[in-house]
């Protein structure tokens, strides 16, 4: 069956423009999260989402970052006024749930490179 | 000090060597432990998850010691495709909350 996936696979913009990436889970699959990873650095949580709600947004760096899930499946998350130190991959990971950790591993797409200029 | 630590390296290894990573965690609430592989611009992907009672796959053995709250990789017979960066995971699933280690490099020689 088909992976996680996410679009666009690279954006490049100019500073203080809003951007929005996507991200398709896993069919299923209830929980979602989203990753920041800068060049040469870990991963970095974001947020997490069971179903559509996400309980904690703590792990947003600022409040120009906002994130949404739909339907328990698609979610896109949405900077704006993007500043230069947005530039990072951000990845997006699904996992069936978080009963158990039979059951909550985390399934990555490939990513979307944001670019800032 | 980080929620999730690992030796940065890098290990520079020869094939055929065996080779261990630590990873140590601070939240004894955490309930779930992974260790994933991330190749160069890739994303990570799931290597084994890692059980009390320790697990085996292959060329690779995983260990939890909740006690002393680490978990521990071993690579034996190290191949060249082998050359990643290691990810240890802490999940604390109450809280949805995943814990990423910054990894640890990899490389294995011919």
């Amino acid at each position: 069956g088909a992976g996680v996936s996410q679009s666009p696979s690279n954006k490049v913009t100019e500073k203080g423009k809003d951007v929005e990436l996507r991200c398709d889970p896993i069919s299923g699959h209830t929980a979602l999260y989203w990753y920041r990873q800068r060049l040469g650095q870990g991963l970095e949580f974001l947020i997490y989402f069971q179903g559509n709600s996400a309980p904690d947004k703590s792990g947003l760096p600022s409040d120009r970052f906002s994130a949404e899930r739909t339907g328990e499946s698609v979610s896109t998350l949405t900077i704006q006024r993007t500043q230069q130190e947005d530039s990072a991959v951000y990845l997006c990971a699904s996992s069936l749930d978080l009963v158990s950790p039979s059951t909550d591993t985390q399934y990555f797409g490939p990513g979307t490179r944001l670019t800032v200029l | 000090r980080k929620e999730v630590e690992q030796d940065p390296g890098p290990f520079n290894v020869p094939e055929g060597a065996t080779v261990a990573f630590n990873c140590t965690y601070s939240n004894s609430a955490s309930q779930s432990f992974f260790w994933y592989r991330q190749d160069c611009r890739k994303e990570p992907k799931l290597l084994m998850s890692v059980y009390s009672s320790g697990n085996e796959d292959g060329r690779f053995t995983a260990q939890l010691n909740r006690a002393s709250q680490y978990i521990s990789l071993l690579i034996r017979d190290s191949k060249l495709s082998d050359s990643a960066t290691y990810l240890c995971v802490v999940v604390n699933t109450n809280a949805g909350k995943s814990t990423f280690g910054d990894g640890t490099t990899l490389t294995v020689k011919p």
